[in-house]
């Protein structure tokens, strides 16, 4: 079945530094892909998705491109701020036509000021 | 903002026990996600669930577990005979449709303790 391989944590990094989170996949045909991110004490949340190779989503300055060359869907911003403390999670759903979802490992990002 | 809420917060139990875990999808939503995060681990899928019966389910979701839908609101999931490998973070999604490209929400997650 497909899944993803994600980059091991915890991250940490100093306010307003650049972010990325390694994420490649393996899978049969180019599904969905997903970063959720999980804040302290809450459930996860969808962050941003690619729906189709070469698709690049984008939510709250995070950005993730669905490279097809590479099978990488790698996790990045800019910018990051101490709200951006959290775990992050790849996610693509386990086979064709499935509706569930396989998750990476996560990776733990503490930003400090 | 609709969301997906999920009772007890913390569950403690004893080895042997049988637990019932809660959650109330978002209203419109037809289908329905069980999901468990064993601590510092990754997040599993258990079961989902729609038109009143499993959909899919994992090889972790054996004769221990099941799920119910006991009213138009609340989706149950039940273990019986908790063990201690049962521990971990339970967490409920629900989706407005099949598309495995729609956004699964989630809740905040109980948290079973086995002891």
């Amino acid at each position: 079945g497909n899944s993803v391989t994600q980059m091991e944590g915890p991250v940490t990094l100093s306010e307003e530094a650049f972010l990325t989170i390694n994420c490649t996949y393996t899978a049969t045909g180019y599904p969905s892909l997903f970063w959720y991110v999980q804040y302290p004490g809450e459930g996860l949340q969808l962050l941003l998705k690619a729906t189709k190779a070469d698709d690049k989503g984008s939510n709250k300055g995070f950005e993730a491109t669905y490279r097809k060359e590479t099978t990488s869907f790698h996790l990045e911003k800019g910018s990051v701020q101490v709200s951006d403390s959290a775990v992050y999670f790849c996610a693509l759903p386990p086979k064709t036509g499935a509706n569930n979802l396989f998750f990476g490992t996560g990776t733990r990002l503490t930003v400090i000021p | 903002e609709p969301e997906v809420t999920q009772t007890p917060s913390h569950q403690v139990t004893q080895m042997g026990q049988e637990v019932i875990l809660r959650c109330v999808p978002i209203s419109n939503h037809l289908y329905f996600y069980w999901y468990r995060q064993i601590l510092g681990q990754k997040v599993e899928f258990l079961v989902s669930f729609y038109n009143n019966e499993i959909s899919e389910k994992s090889e972790i979701f054996d004769d221990q577990f099941s799920v119910e839908r006991p009213d138009g609101s609340n989706f149950t999931l039940k273990i019986r005979s908790t063990k201690l490998e049962d521990s971990a973070m339970y967490f409920c999604a629900s989706s407005e449709n099949r598309n495995s490209a729609e956004e699964q929400y989630f809740g905040p997650g109980t948290r079973l303790t086995v002891t």
